[in-house]
């Protein structure tokens, strides 16, 4: 399985935007970018997909570099309810098991 | 939440004893998995299935095994409990498409 490399931790401040950056250099062509979040005490939260194209939801935008070995997931209005771990990870397809890594603690602040 | 739901929400049991964890859901999705988180860590795949009576392991399989006789039931049993095995035990579903993962609220399993 294709690595993801992210930032331990990130801060922000509430109501500005938030960039979590993502790297997967050996990312292969069918492989899918997927990012969830995990609030204190709860499950993983599916938050967006993309294959190649930039995308967009309510929650959130994933931005994808245009050689793949990068993208960016963006909360474009912080708030506190935020404040997670952000996972990047990759799929071989749609329905292919997810394998978590350590992720990205957000911290968002007042 | 979204239909899958885990029993015992929370669990002590001694070392040595058999435990059984169940992941119910009522979405007729296809694949379910299990996984476990310890602290500091992100989750970790036990194992999954893709269809009744088929099932494979995941990255720390040893110490348990699984069943899956019917669509919306997927069992995960330590035969013999350790203390290693304490942790949050996680099961999830899926089904090709758009949503992506549904994950359960957890089963908080402690081993004395």
């Amino acid at each position: 399985d294709a690595k993801t490399t992210q930032p331990n931790s990130m801060e922000s401040n509430e109501e500005e935007p938030v960039h979590l950056p993502c790297n997967h250099s050996t990312i292969s062509g069918t492989d899918y970018i997927h990012w969830y979040r995990q609030l204190p005490s709860q499950g993983p939260e599916y938050v967006i997909h993309g294959l190649t194209s930039n995308v967009n939801n309510r929650m959130a935008s994933l931005a994808i570099a245009e050689d793949r070995k990068s993208s960016t997931l963006i909360l474009h209005r912080a708030t506190l309810r935020d404040a997670a771990v952000y996972y990047c990870i990759l799929t071989g397809g749609i329905a292919d098991k997810l394998i978590f890594g350590t992720g990205t603690r957000l911290q968002v602040f007042p | 939440d979204a239909g899958i739901t885990q029993s015992p929400r929370h669990k002590v049991t001694e070392t040595g004893t058999p435990v059984t964890l169940r992941c119910h859901q009522t979405e007729n999705h296809r694949y379910m998995y299990w996984y476990r988180q310890d602290p500091g860590h992100g989750l970790r795949l036990i194992h999954y299935s893709y269809g009744v009576k088929d099932t494979d392991k995941g990255e720390v399989s040893d110490g348990y095994s699984v069943s899956r006789s019917k669509t919306e039931d997927f069992l995960l049993t330590l035969e013999s409990a350790t203390s290693s095995q304490t942790s949050v035990y996680f099961c999830a579903i899926t089904t090709l498409g758009v949503l992506g993962y549904t994950f359960g609220s957890g089963t908080r399993l402690t081993v004395v």
